[in-house]
């Protein structure tokens, strides 16, 4: 079975920094792309940012470009979010989710990390 | 950027019910287009891909269709179980837009 796990998340303060982690399991990490979907309290899905399978090709919503960092490491079956300079902006639920194959769309998702960036 | 517009923002409807929501593209996305389910406090789900493709698993009630700038999701007949925040998303090589959501409500 496909099991997603985020963990990192917590209450950070204004220009503050936080690396999300995402363990995978029940299918071979290494020949799947991977993104993280955050939301904000109460709002809609923001895509933030997703990564190929051997982690060479990154791309990054506008709205995070500069200050978040995806990255993988295949061999611990993990996906990062290092968030830097973060802003009251970024408070959400920050998920982890696999690019189905097939779909090319994010098939199978984790429960979710919340992040709040406050003072 | 692409943005992409879902109406109505909240559809009330009974079981049983026809529903179709409707996702709009600010520019032509040919066919690259998916639809999720959310409930609260869960993760989505993904139910549509390619505007038509079903993702496996997910009932035959659930349909999708259009391709350039606007698209539709059907539910034929509607069950408790749908009763959902939907969202469409564009996708491509660079970059991944969420429609704002549609919230299916109980009559």
């Amino acid at each position: 079975e496909v099991y997603l796990l985020e963990s990192g998340g917590g209450l950070v303060q204004p220009g503050g920094s936080l690396r999300l982690s995402c363990a995978a399991s029940g299918f071979t990490f290494n020949t799947y792309a991977m993104g993280w979907v955050r939301q904000a309290p109460g709002k809609g899905l923001e895509w933030v940012s997703s990564i190929t399978y051997t982690g060479t090709d990154i791309v990054y919503a506008d709205s995070v470009k500069g200050r978040l960092t995806m990255s993988r490491d295949n061999s611990k079956y993990t996906v990062y979010l290092q968030m830097n300079s973060l802003r009251a902006d970024d408070t959400a639920v920050y998920y982890c989710a696999r690019i189905g194959s097939i779909s090319a769309n994010f098939d199978y998702w984790g429960q979710g990390t919340l992040v709040t960036v406050s003072s | 950027d692409i943005q992409m517009t879902q109406s109505p923002s909240t559809l009330s409807a009974s079981v049983g019910d026809r529903v179709t929501i409707t996702c709009r593209a600010s520019q032509m996305i040919s066919s690259w287009l998916a639809w999720y389910q959310q409930k609260p406090g869960k993760a989505p789900k993904l139910l549509i891909y390619k505007a038509s493709s079903l993702e496996s698993g997910v009932p035959s009630r659930f349909s999708g269709s259009g391709s350039g700038t606007e698209f539709t999701l059907t539910i034929s007949s509607l069950q408790p179980d749908d009763f959902a925040t939907y969202y469409c998303q564009h996708y491509n090589t660079y970059s991944r837009t969420f429609g704002q959501g549609t919230k299916v409500e109980i009559k």
